[in-house]
């Protein structure tokens, strides 16, 4: 079947810090892959997308690589700030339904 | 370009009421889809609708329903209120079927609702 798995959280991160959120999913298909942004009291906003393998999806210095040998689209951060805080979906699109992996809470310490 | 608007933002209900939900969707989007969010749960799928036609539905009971309108808003119901129902509400639109690049769904700022 069709599923996104993310690393569980909470992930507590300093100022500056590299950041790493890992997500992998299954699909009977070709999915595009995307990653959410969850602000406190929010709905989601879309962070950054990919729609084929070896594409890179990036995004205010955000980026995630689609990666289909391992099945995996992993986001990155070189250097996250206090305003990065917040709660980030994995999430896949096959045909024209959405499964969203269960989110992981970011929280940056200045 | 307005985002998906939803209505209302929060609200209270007694058990064993129901409650109406609103979604109007980004111009020139057609398909609506729902969500709930619990912090046990997570992201739940209810249902999606695209041209007033139902096309994908999540596992909920039938106290949850939904439709679409022909000017591509929707509303969701849930009858017969628990305390479980308790959640955040996200509805999201997207131009599947109408555009090459319409897999990417928008959602709104969510309508919460506390059931008491």
């Amino acid at each position: 079947g069709n599923s996104v798995t993310q690393m569980e959280g909470p992930v507590t991160l300093s100022e500056e810090a590299f950041l790493t959120i890992n997500c992998t999913y299954t699909a009977t298909g070709y999915p595009s892959l995307f990653w959410y942004v969850q602000y406190p009291g929010e709905g989601l906003q879309l962070l950054l997308k990919a729609t084929k393998a070896d594409d890179k999806g990036s995004n205010k210095g955000f980026e995630a690589t689609y990666r289909k040998e391992t099945t995996s689209f992993h986001l990155e951060k070189g250097s996250v700030q206090v305003s990065d805080s917040a709660v980030y979906f994995c999430a896949q699109n096959t045909g024209n339904q959405f499964y969203f992996g269960t989110g992981t809470s970011l929280t940056v310490i200045p | 370009k307005a985002g998906v608007t939803q209505t209302p933002r929060y609200l209270i209900k007694t058990r064993g009421q129901q409650v109406t939900l609103s979604c109007s969707p980004i111009s020139g989007h057609r398909s609506v889809s729902w969500y709930q969010q619990t912090p046990g749960q997570g992201l739940q799928f209810l249902f999606e609708y695209f041209s007033e036609t139902q096309r994908n539905k999540g596992n909920f009971p039938g106290r949850f329903s939904g439709r679409q309108f022909s000017n591509s808003r929707s509303e969701m119901n849930v009858s017969t209120l628990e305390l479980g129902d308790s959640a955040l509400y996200l509805c999201a639109s997207s131009s599947y079927g109408t555009t090459s690049s319409g897999n990417t769904i928008y959602f709104g700022e969510g309508s919460w609702l506390t059931v008491v």
